[in-house]
C-alpha cells in the first residue's frame, strides 16, 4: 500500500514553455503533499508544502509565480513550471504524507526528470 | 538554525558491516527517518525511529539517541546492490522533513 505515482517520468521541453507534473496517491488520501527538487549529487530540497484545498506554502527562495502548485483533491497535486529555463532542469520528486497520532511518513513518487533546452 | 550532518561518502567491502552516522539539531523532533536512494531514483523508506534504542529490520538496523541528537544506520552482510546514497531526515514536529545531504556508500567486491 501507500503508492505514489508521478507523471511524466521524464520530459524535455524548449526554453520558455510550461511543464505540468502530476503527483497522485493511488491507494490512500493525502491531505498534505510535498514537492522537492534535487540537483545532481545533492540532497533533496523542499520547494513547497501543498495542502488539499488551500494555497501551497513555499520555502524561502522558491518563486511561487514560477512554480505553480495546485492540490485540488486528496489524491492529486500538480506542479507547473512556468516559462521554464535551462537552470530549471532538475529531478522533481513529490511525496504524499500519511499522518497518524504517533506515526508519520512520507511516501515518494518515482520522480520526474525535467530537461529544458 | 536546523541542520543534519552525515558523512559525504563511505566505502565498504561486500559482505562486511558499515555504520552511517547522523547528528541533528532541529527546532523540534517527531521522529527520524532513513531513506535509501539509488542514482536517478526517488528515495525509498528504510526505517523510522521516534524512541531511543535500536530498531532491527533484516540486514538493516537503525539506532536513535534523542538526548545526543544522534542516529546511525547499520548495514550488515553488505551486497553490491546496497551501493546507494543514504539520507537521514528528521521530522521537526511541523510535518516537514529536514534532510541531511546524504551519504554515498560505495561497496567494493
Amino acid at each position: 500500500g501507500a503508492v505514489v505515482s508521478q507523471h511524466p517520468s521524464w520530459v524535455i521541453c524548449k526554453s520558455g514553455t510550461s511543464v505540468k507534473i502530476e503527483c497522485r496517491s493511488l491507494d490512500f488520501q493525502a491531505t498534505t503533499m510535498f514537492w522537492y527538487r534535487q540537483f545532481p549529487k545533492q540532497s533533496l530540497m523542499l520547494m513547497a508544502t501543498s495542502n488539499e484545498g488551500s494555497k501551497a506554502t513555499y520555502e524561502q527562495g522558491v518563486e511561487k509565480d514560477k512554480f505553480l502548485i495546485n492540490h485540488a483533491s486528496l489524491t492529486l497535486s500538480t506542479l507547473t513550471v512556468t516559462s521554464a529555463h535551462p537552470e530549471d532542469s532538475s529531478f522533481y520528486i513529490c511525496s504524499a504524507a500519511l499522518f497518524g497520532a504517533d506515526y508519520n511518513e512520507q511516501f515518494f513518487g518515482p520522480g520526474t526528470r525535467l530537461t529544458v533546452l | 538554525g536546523q541542520n543534519i550532518d552525515q558523512p559525504t561518502e563511505m566505502t565498504a567491502t561486500e559482505g562486511a558491516i558499515v555504520q552511517i552516522n547522523c547528528t541533528y539539531q532541529t527546532s523540534g523532533f517527531n521522529g527520524l527517518f532513513w531513506y535509501q536512494q539509488h542514482a536517478g531514483e526517488a528515495p525509498t523508506f528504510l526505517s523510522y525511529n521516534v524512541l531511543d534504542g535500536l530498531e532491527e529490520k533484516g540486514r538493516f538496523s537503525s539506532f536513535l539517541s534523542r538526548s545526543k541528537g544522534y542516529s546511525y544506520l547499520l548495514l550488515k552482510e553488505l551486497q553490491m546492490k546496497d551501493s546507494a546514497s543514504y539520507l537521514c531526515a528528521v521530522n521537526n514536529g511541523n510535518y516537514q522533513l529536514i534532510w541531511g545531504a546524504g551519504t554515498k556508500l560505495i561497496i567494493k567486491p
